[in-house]
């Protein structure tokens, strides 16, 4: 059965450095999504993207944050200059209509 | 008033009880409702999707949308050790904004 993947399972970064976190969704989808979830927190969303541009985004998904499907496969988050309060687990996501699968998460740690 | 209302738990059953969890929600536009277990530093795992009020089975597990009292179920009938997760409801209107509650953790005795 496909899954969706994410790499790394871990990332640990300094303050104000840029980080890439990567996801390949399922092929047949074409909503893809990131979330994050800061631990011991509820699962928040972050933004959707669809036929290769921003669909909805929250509050959280400020100019520090961007996305991109550059190749037909990989869907990316880029956070530009990371502080303390990006630790979390950010999840990726990707739907053919609105049945969202998740991938396993990336652990973010801030340091 | 918070968009999605789920009370955390925990909650301890033993083997072979029927577990109801529930979720409560202020925005009437919300019309796809999900429940999401989930494990331990792992991702959602998608386990029922209703669209719109109503009832739907899968095995074990019944889920129930009363969009009137704005009000979600999920029922686990002969609950079994492996069903000890974090239960996340979650739902969204037509703009794929999916929110999520906060996730009822179930711990289920043998």
């Amino acid at each position: 059965e496909p899954e969706v993947t994410q790499t790394p399972s871990h990332q640990v970064t300094q303050m104000g450095q840029e980080v890439i976190l990567r996801c390949v969704p399922i092929s047949n989808h074409l909503y893809f999504y990131w979330y994050r979830q800061i631990l011991g927190q509820k699962v928040e969303f972050l933004v959707s993207f669809y036929n290769n541009e921003i669909s909805e985004k929250s509050e959280i998904f400020d100019d520090q944050f961007s996305v991109e499907r550059p190749d037909g496969s990989n869907f990316t988050l880029k956070i530009r200059s990371t502080k303390l309060e990006d630790s979390a687990m950010y999840f990726c996501a990707g739907s053919l209509l609105n049945e969202q699968f998740f991938g396993p998460g990336t652990r973010l740690t801030v340091l | 008033q918070k968009e999605v209302e789920q009370d955390p738990g925990p909650l301890s059953v033993p083997e072979g009880a029927i577990v109801s969890l529930n979720c409560t929600y202020s925005n009437s536009a919300f019309q796809y409702f999900m429940w999401y277990r989930q494990y331990s530093r792992k991702g959602p795992e998608l386990l029922m999707y209703t669209y719109s009020s109503g009832n739907k089975e899968d095995g074990r597990f019944t889920a129930q949308v009363d969009k009137s009292s704005k009000y979600i179920s999920l029922f686990i009938r002969d609950s079994q050790p492996s069903d000890s997760a974090t239960y996340l409801c979650a739902m969204m209107g037509n703009n794929n904004d999916m929110r999520f509650g906060a996730g009822t953790r179930l711990t289920v005795k043998p």
